[in-house]
């Protein structure tokens, strides 16, 4: 089924761990997209890429790094994790960046607890 | 700022027909979005407004007006399956997506 894929789906990890959300798609899209999600809050920009090879910042990307080597991944990593990086993530990917109806296509989230 | 405004929480009862307000500021405008997500689960696209007017699709319907910064949601002939969150998403000058924080919509038989 074709669709965005992400791992893990839950982790529990110790603060000052370094930790990689992966995520996949095999819809060809060319954009994709980190968000956090947390409770009373609206869905938040963590990184963004428009094509592969670009990345850019979204909203809230301190203590995260992304990287597009392909279409297809577009793996979010915290290089020391601490305690308010508890969150639910998701991945998500566009058919383009821009303009057009847009539409975002979401993965199942990867809830991650940091203690 | 930009800013996104949608009651937290209502409730309806199965068959009726119940309207979900959004008003919103941002820098530019490109568009907006209503998602649904059901408890632990990814949001889904609903319905997308770029001009003036109602949109209709099935059973759901969305209203945009850019002068008023103001979008409702309409749901008929509510089923159970309803139940969820509806997300509002105005589209800003950059293209980037602008999330409230969502209305959680409870169905009562």
């Amino acid at each position: 089924i074709a669709g965005i894929t992400q791992a893990p789906t839950s982790q529990i990890l110790a603060a000052g761990r370094r930790m990689t959300l992966r995520c996949t798609q095999d819809m060809r899209h060319n954009a994709m997209y980190w968000y956090r999600q947390d409770l009373g809050l609206g869905l938040r920009l963590i990184h963004y890429s428009n094509t592969a090879g670009t990345t850019g910042k979204g909203e809230v990307p301190d203590g995260y790094s992304v990287s597009r080597a392909n279409t297809d991944d577009f793996p979010l990593t915290l290089a020391s994790a601490v305690p308010s990086q508890t969150s639910v993530y998701f991945c998500a990917s566009s058919e383009r960046a821009g303009e057009g109806t847009g539409e975002l296509f979401f993965g199942e989230g990867s809830r991650l607890t940091v203690l | 700022g930009q800013n996104i405004d949608q009651p937290t929480e209502m409730t309806a009862t199965e068959g009726a027909i119940v309207q979900i307000n959004c008003t919103y500021q941002t820098s530019g405008f490109n568009g907006l979005f209503w998602y649904q997500q059901h408890a632990g689960e990814a949001p889904t696209f609903l319905s997308y407004n770029v001009l003036d007017g109602l949109e209709e699709k099935g059973r759901f319907s969305s209203f945009l007006s850019r002068s008023k910064g103001y979008s409702y949601l309409l749901l008929k002939e509510l089923q159970m399956k309803d139940s969820a969150s509806y997300l509002c998403a105005p589209r800003d000058s950059n293209y980037q997506l602008i999330w409230g924080a969502g209305t959680k919509l409870i169905i009562k038989p």
